[in-house]
């Protein structure tokens, strides 16, 4: 068990141009999440996924941004247009909804920078 | 939606001495309450947990209380080294069963341990 992996691990982006994450998570959970941390503050929910269905996204979400887990296993994030604003760490987490484990682990992130 | 709130935003000790910080939710269903640390450079990192039918749990020189009648839960680090300095971020959440279990995290705590 490898842990959960994040590519690229930075990204660096002109406004406008389009940009994909991938986050792989550890090959046995079936849920999956996606936050996003700027500077100083504490991760904010993005969205997130029981395998393949995702189940909630937050108003963060603009229509920009769009979210997929085809298979449950791996999942990818783009945002369209990119924005100075977007510019955060992008982090993936997941977790076993079987038994009563509630720990979510997270990637390394993806720093993405908007110039 | 959940807001938790996080106290101190800095926080520096000596070598040796006892670090606190606190954390209040506004959520009564949230019942699950992790503390990460984060390194710069790296995704958060779960070091405790607490559930909801627990008021206090240990775990070597880190304790979690948590007191769900006035909705707030602190971390103890006790002996604190040098190898503490980090942030740190509690996190709240409801159950497996409802709300996908997302984390609503604080704001941050940057600890600073002098040698």
């Amino acid at each position: 068990d490898t842990g959960v992996s994040q590519n690229p691990r930075h990204k660096i982006t002109k406004r406008g141009q389009n940009v994909t994450f991938r986050c792989d998570p550890i090959s046995e959970h079936n849920r999956l999440y996606w936050y996003r941390q700027t500077l100083g503050q504490g991760p904010e929910f993005l969205t997130y996924f029981q395998n393949e269905a995702q189940l909630e996204k937050s108003r963060l979400l603009s229509d920009r941004f769009s979210a997929e887990r085809p298979k449950g296993s791996f999942s990818t994030l783009e945002i369209q247009r990119t924005e100075q604003g977007d510019s955060a760490m992008y982090l993936c987490a997941s977790t076993s909804q079987t038994g009563m484990s509630y720990e979510q682990y997270f990637g390394p992130g993806t720093r993405l920078t908007v110039t | 939606g959940e807001n938790v709130e996080q106290h101190p935003s800095t926080l520096s000790v000596q070598e040796g001495d006892s670090a606190v910080i606190k954390c209040t939710y506004s959520d009564s269903a949230s019942n699950y309450f992790p503390w990460y640390k984060q390194e710069l450079g790296k995704g958060p990192q779960l070091i405790i947990d607490i559930r909801s039918n627990v008021g206090e749990k240990k775990d070597q020189r880190i304790a979690v209380t948590l007191n769900k009648t006035a909705k707030h839960f602190s971390l103890h680090i006790t002996e604190t080294q040098p190898e503490d300095s980090a942030v740190y971020f509690c996190a709240a959440s409801p159950s497996l069963k409802a709300a996908g279990n997302k984390l609503t995290f604080g704001g941050g705590t940057r600890v600073l341990v002098k040698p």
